[in-house]
């Protein structure tokens, strides 16, 4: 069964641009879950997908929003880029979220200059 | 107090020593604990979950956790240098804000 995949894998962009990156689950998960990686504050939670539907929602500004499909594959968006966004971006996947096993994609690196 | 801390360490073993990575949290309705691994670099990869007191062995990988001391534990029997990675525990936090909650990790290298 094919894991998680994220893309795109690599992305340079500048100050008030904006970006969208995108994840399609482990074929049959239905839950989405998106994380931020910084070396200062680790792994946060941004927010959680469940059927088409945003079921939780960490601390961060609405900048960063995203949606879920028909297919549970996700996008999120960060709108008008800052430099503290360069981070690693991770999605994970379970099969209907819950205390389940979270499964991670090999991530997006963003550098905002 | 963080809700899940972990000694950020490094931690140094010699090749075929015990390793000891520790993890406390805050949140007393906690119900699910994992630890991931993360080689430099790469995206967590799950290595063990634990949902009852006790120990809970697969290999040469031994999670333990009481929850009345709110402490969850990994050992690493006989450490090999492909286990220097961060380790990073989380919490499951069911009905609060967050799903899951990491730790900031516990930098692991076993010397050859």
């Amino acid at each position: 069964k094919a894991g998680v995949t994220q893309t795109p894998r690599y992305l340079i962009k500048t100050r008030g641009q904006q970006v969208t990156l995108s994840c399609s689950p482990i074929s049959g998960h239905r839950s989405v879950s998106w994380y931020q990686q910084t070396p200062g504050q680790g792994l946060q939670f941004l927010f959680e997908y469940f059927s088409e539907t945003q079921r939780n929602k960490g601390n961060f500004p609405g900048r960063f929003s995203g949606r879920q499909f028909s297919n549970s594959r996700s996008e999120m968006n960060v709108s008008t880029l800052e430099l503290g966004d360069s981070a690693l971006y991770l999605c994970a996947s379970s099969l209907a979220g819950g205390e389940e096993t979270q499964y991670f994609g090999p991530g997006t690196r963003l550098l905002v200059l | 107090q963080k809700e899940v801390e972990q000694n950020s360490g490094p931690l140094s073993v010699p090749e075929g020593a015990i390793a000891s990575l520790n993890c406390t949290y805050s949140d007393r309705v906690s119900q699910s604990f994992f630890w991931y691994r993360q080689y430099s670099g790469k995206s967590p990869e799950l290595i063990m979950s634990i949902y009852s007191n006790g120990d809970k062995e697969d290999g040469r990988f031994t999670a333990q956790l009481n929850k009345a001391s709110q402490y969850v534990s990994l050992l690493i029997r006989d450490s090999q240098p492909s286990d220097s990675a961060t380790y990073l525990c989380a919490v499951n936090r069911q009905g609060g804000s967050e799903k899951l909650v990491f730790g900031k990790g516990t930098k692991l290298t076993v010397n050859p």
